[in-house]
């Protein structure tokens, strides 16, 4: 069985640029997870999608990120523009129900460099 | 604010025991979790405990939780260099009708042969 897919692996822009990231998660997963990871840090959640719908988006910066899920299958993450403080891997993760004992297969991330 | 903390270096040599540990600032965790991430690699799920456990063993892994002081760890046993990555431990808990899901620093775990 395919493990979540994101593209693409690695991703150098420059600020201002706008970006975006493509995840399609494991086949039946009903639930998608946007997380970003600061070098040295753990992923932060960004967005959580159970099916099409944005369940918790609370740590978005809505100002200048965006993200879609419109069929409830893959997902698009999007910076415009992008700023230096941005560089950092963004995690894809998605599991079966959103029940407690969720257990998240991620992604191998995309790393973004603003330059 | 939440934050789950964790020693960020932990050296060990091959076939000696490593623990590795963490504390977290919510008691109404309900979930927390040992992920591993290897260079280049997303995260993946190595185990988990029930808050409601002290203790909870799986092959070469053992857990321990103390919620008394809001300490968790992870003890792997005749470490090997597969071992080496990074090991992540997380809570989750309930608010507001949704689950809120945290993180922590994160524990870069070198095995010398």
């Amino acid at each position: 069985e395919a493990g979540v897919v994101q593209s693409p692996r690695y991703k150098i822009i420059e600020k201002k640029q706008p970006v975006a990231f493509w995840c399609n998660p494991i086949s039946g997963h009903n639930t998608l997870y946007w997380y970003r990871q600061n070098l040295g840090q753990g992923p932060e959640l960004l967005i959580r999608y159970e099916n099409e719908e944005a369940v918790d988006d609370s740590q978005l910066p809505k100002d200048r990120f965006s993200a879609e899920r419109l069929k409830g299958v893959d997902s698009t993450l999007k910076i415009q523009p992008a700023e230096l403080g941005d560089s950092a891997v963004y995690l894809c993760a998605s599991s079966l129900s959103r029940g407690e004992l969720n257990e998240q297969f991620f992604g191998p991330g995309t790393r973004l460099t603003v330059l | 604010g939440e934050d789950v903390e964790q020693s960020l270096f932990l050296s060990v040599r091959e076939g000696d025991s490593s623990v590795i540990n963490c504390t977290y600032t919510d008691s109404s965790s309900t979930y927390l979790y040992w992920y591993k991430q290897e260079p280049g690699a997303g995260l993946q799920l190595l185990t988990y405990i029930f808050s409601n456990m002290d203790m909870k063993q799986d092959q070469r892994l053992t857990v321990l939780l103390n919620k008394k002081d809001k300490h968790l760890s992870l003890r792997i046993a005749d470490t090997q260099t597969g071992d080496s990555a990074i090991y992540f431990c997380a809570e989750i808990w309930l608010t507001s009708g949704t689950y809120k899901y945290i993180f922590g620093t994160g524990t870069r775990l070198k095995v010398l042969a």
